[in-house]
């Protein structure tokens, strides 16, 4: 069954300061992969997607995400944090093509907190 | 600016009530989504709809009712509710369900926050 984890539950991190929040998926075949942000009280925003190509990413706020085949990992990094960015990150999975029925799923997701 | 409206965004409601959420995509988009969002839980599933068809049931309980009255409107009918049920019920949007790069990825209003007394 295709799982996604994400390892670390909540983050802290200095204003400032770089930023990676892993995620590792379980899945037979190369997925399609996102990372989406929650802010408290809101929906999910689209931060960046890996469909196929350039394993390096670049999303909107300045995040980017690198896919490894080899680890089945797709880590979602930022170099400088900005006080804006706490929040909770999720990453998700979808069947690549010819498989996907809209079923996307999601990890538990990370909390970040940023310290001033 | 997602895109995707939810209404109301809370809701009060006892087990005995009956509610209908309500979700509005102005994308022009083909299939709508609910997901249940509880504290400590990975966003499930619940519903999908592709060109007002149900594609996917969850195994979610009836006390659920989904309704698809056209690709941009998605409801979300509630009845004899269990405390719960009390989560964050998020609608979402895409293209469609086809594989292809683009028209999976799925666009995601406000939400609304639900509580079951």
């Amino acid at each position: 069954a295709q799982s996604v984890t994400q390892p670390d539950i909540h983050i802290t991190v200095s204003e400032g300061a770089s930023l990676e929040l892993r995620c590792n998926y379980s899945y037979g075949a190369t997925p399609y992969l996102f990372w989406y942000v929650q802010s408290p009280g809101q929906g999910l925003q689209l931060l960046l997607k890996y469909f196929s190509g350039d394993t390096l990413v670049q999303g909107i706020k300045g995040f980017e995400a690198e896919f490894k085949r080899s680890q089945s990992s797709f880590n979602l990094r930022k170099p400088s944090v900005h006080w804006s960015d706490a929040a909770e990150y999720f990453c998700a999975v979808a069947p690549g093509y010819g498989g996907s029925q809209g079923n996307l799923i999601f990890g538990k997701g990370t909390k970040l907190s940023v310290k001033p | 600016e997602t895109g995707v409206t939810q209404t109301p965004r809370h809701l009060v409601m006892g087990m005995t009530n009956k509610k209908s959420l309500k979700c509005e995509q102005h994308l022009g988009h083909n299939a709508m989504y609910w997901y249940k969002q509880s504290a400590k839980k990975p966003l499930e599933l619940m519903f999908v709809y592709n060109f007002k068809e149900q594609t996917e049931n969850n195994s979610v309980p009836s006390r659920f009712s989904p309704e698809c009255p056209n690709s941009s409107h998605l409801f979300l009918h509630l009845h004899t509710l269990q405390p719960e049920d009390s989560a964050l019920y998020l609608c979402a949007s895409s293209p469609g369900l086809a594989g292809g790069e683009g028209t999976d990825t799925q666009y995601f209003g406000p939400g609304t926050r639900l509580t079951v007394l």
